[in-house]
């Protein structure tokens, strides 16, 4: 599996944009950057995934390298509710189902 | 709608006991995982299961651990004898087998001690 390397630890101030970056120099062409997070005491919850073109959705923005080999998760407005372990995870989108967690991003949201 | 619910939430249990923990996927999911989380290891996938066939198991630490799925709406894994060293956050996540890239969706998992 490609390695994906993030940041251990962030902190940023409540109503503020964050930028979570991911590096993934290894990514090959099939690859999906996809993003997971973790609440306190909760299973991990599906943020968002893209390929190639930026990709929006309610929760976050999902901002790709031109030669996709870093990628960041963008919260527009943070709250104290997106306090979470980020992670980013590369899967083969040739159907890969499996899963593999690194380290993750530990997010502090100040108030 | 509801979500992938584990049981029990948490369990506490002495040295050689068997453990069952139980999970029920979201209805119509064909995909079932089961996942580990540790300080240590951080979260690890130990098995998953397409259309209660079990595909991967590579992630089974050893043969005293054992998952099924005997129908689409249920699997255990259950842990026989438990040690020390299988403290952990059990999660069961569950998926639609489709397309390439679904989103899984986790329960809130089961807290172990193993006393």
């Amino acid at each position: 599996d490609a390695k994906t390397t993030q940041p251990n630890s962030m902190e940023s101030n409540e109503e503020e944009p964050v930028h979570l970056p991911c590096n993934h120099s290894t990514i090959s062409g099939t690859d999906y950057i996809h993003w997971y997070r973790q609440l306190p005491s909760q299973g991990p919850e599906y943020v968002i995934h893209g390929l190639t073109s930026n990709v929006n959705n309610r929760m976050a923005s999902l901002a790709i390298a031109e030669d996709r080999k870093s990628s960041t998760l963008i919260l527009h407005r943070a709250t104290l509710r997106d306090a979470a372990v980020y992670y980013c995870i590369l899967r083969d989108g040739r159907g890969a189902q499996k899963l593999v967690f690194g380290q993750g991003t530990r997010l502090t949201i100040n108030p | 709608d509801a979500g992938v619910i584990q049981s029990p939430r948490h369990e506490v249990t002495e040295m050689g006991q068997e453990v069952t923990l139980r999970c029920k996927p979201i209805s119509g999911h064909n995909s079932l995982f089961w996942y580990r989380q540790t300080m240590m290891r951080g979260l690890e996938l130990l098995i998953y299961f397409n259309n209660n066939v079990p595909i991967d198991d590579s992630g089974m630490p050893e043969d005293r651990f054992s998952a099924k799925m005997p129908n689409a709406s249920f699997s255990t894994l259950k842990i026989q004898p438990s040690e020390p060293r299988d403290s952990a956050v059990y999660f069961c996540a569950s998926s639609l087998w489709v397309t390439s890239n679904q989103p899984q969706h986790f329960g809130d998992g089961t807290r172990l001690s193993i006393l």
